[in-house]
């Protein structure tokens, strides 16, 4: 298995720009999350899919969008990238509600310039 | 609005010396109760979990943490670090029910050799 998979791992973008974030599991989980890591506070959550077909907003959704393609796979979309979405985000996936434990995958870093 | 603090933003100790970590949550209710922990240049792993029973859980790498209800805390411990416990640790609360995890905004822990 490999777990939770990301691309990119990294990437630069000018103010303005689009960009499409991936991500897929292939542990048959129900739900998955985005999360962005900002130095001093934590993980903070941007959306969350509670199941296939569904989405939610999470702490900090401006900015982002989501698509659940499947039960596997899980984007996020910057519409148009401000520097203040420099940071560095990470894709997750956990069986479903109650008290499953989240994977995690690597990372993606993102520079908006 | 729930939230999670950790006491601690930067631990520097001597390998061989005993680690406490804190971690206060401020939600009330049923709580799943998790301590991540991140490597340089790595993805979140989980150390250890609580769910319920026994307040004192046991993790990977001799880690474990005891909850305790009346102080709303869940605090990790080590007996005697290592050198490769360089690394920066997350506390995260989940409510029993719903799909948000919240986490804390992380310790990082260096440990000189």
């Amino acid at each position: 298995n490999a777990g939770v998979t990301q691309t990119p791992k990294f990437q630069v973008l000018k103010t303005g720009q689009s960009m499409t974030l991936q991500c897929a599991q292939d542990m048959n989980h129900n739900s998955m999350y985005w999360y962005r890591q900002d130095p001093g506070m934590g993980l903070r959550l941007i959306y969350y899919s509670a199941s296939e077909g569904t989405t939610d907003k999470g702490e900090v959704p401006n900015g982002y969008n989501v698509s659940r393609l499947n039960k596997r796979e899980f984007s996020l979309r910057l519409e148009s990238a401000a520097p203040s979405q420099t940071s560095v985000y990470f894709c997750a996936s956990s069986e479903g509600a109650g008290t499953n434990e989240q994977y995690f995958g690597p990372g993606t870093r993102l520079t908006v310039t | 609005a729930q939230s999670v603090s950790q006491h601690n933003h930067h631990v520097i100790l001597s390998e061989a010396a005993s680690l406490e970590l804190g971690c206060n949550y401020s939600y009330g209710g049923t709580v799943n109760l998790f301590w991540y922990v991140q490597y340089p240049g790595q993805h979140l792993q989980l150390l250890l979990k609580y769910f319920s029973g026994d307040p004192l859980v046991k993790g990977i790498k001799g880690f474990e943490a005891e909850f305790i209800k009346s102080k709303f805390s869940f605090n990790l411990r080590k007996p005697s670090v290592q050198w490769s416990d360089t690394a920066e640790y997350f506390c995260a609360v989940k409510k029993n029910y719903g799909q948000n995890f919240v986490f804390g905004p992380g310790t990082r822990l260096s440990v000189l050799p």
